[in-house]
């Protein structure tokens, strides 16, 4: 499969742990982005890297960091985790954000993480 | 600040009867409207974008200016339309996601 992967699937931890969440971006895609879906507030954007570099930022706690390394793969580190952190977190690709056909981002299946 | 706005959480329609999804936003700029859909056990999935004024999978959806809206429409549901649909809006490169609505076609 050279669509977006994400590992792990299915991650319980206890509060005040930490965990890192890995995206492995489609063949070609040079940008990454983050996003958190929890039940009350839908899907929230994090952040988005393009090529290494941090393109964007959304409501991403301090908390949390993500970086994007030089094969293009991404990790979402989670710190100090909290009961409210638990949700599916989504990693999404896409070619080029300037593009004309930018919009169009290609999912992963989530990392359901579940704090206890 | 950009916001899409999903009024309606759930949405049950009987097979055969139009369906509209609502979707509103605020944008100070031209706005890049989406729709993307997620089916049970699927990944989440573009269904269509408004600069290309398609109709994919007999869903269209037209941007008004004027109400600031991006409704989705489809004039008879099917069951294999069941599903998450969320608007988005494409601001600086990042897309911004609605709450989403659940669709629920029954036979």
């Amino acid at each position: 499969d050279s669509g977006v992967t994400q590992t792990p699937k299915h991650l319980i931890t206890a509060t005040g742990q930490r965990v890192t969440l890995r995206c492995s971006p489609r063949s070609g895609d040079l940008s990454v982005y983050w996003y958190q879906q929890s039940l009350d507030q839908g899907l929230q954007f994090l952040i988005q890297y393009y090529n290494g570099e941090e393109r964007a930022k959304g409501n991403i706690l301090e908390r949390f960091s993500a970086q994007q390394f030089p094969d293009l793969h991404s990790e979402l580190n989670l710190s100090s985790l909290e009961l409210g952190d638990s949700a599916l977190y989504f990693c999404a690709s896409s070619v080029d954000p300037r593009e004309a056909i930018a919009g169009e981002l290609f999912f992963g299946e989530g990392s359901r993480l579940t704090v206890l | 600040a950009q916001r899409v706005t999903q009024p309606e959480k759930l949405l049950s329609v009987f097979k055969g009867a139009p369906v509209e999804l609502k979707c509103n936003y605020s944008y100070s700029g031209s706005p890049e409207l989406f729709w993307y859909v997620q089916y049970s056990r699927q990944r989440l999935q573009l269904l269509l974008r408004h600069i290309s004024r398609e109709s994919i999978k007999g869903f269209t959806a037209d941007l008004n200016k004027g109400e600031t809206s991006f409704h989705l429409k489809k004039p008879f549901a099917q069951e294999e339309d069941s599903a998450m649909y969320y608007c988005a809006l494409r601001s600086w490169g990042k897309l911004q996601f609605g709450s989403g609505t659940q669709v629920v076609v029954t036979p």
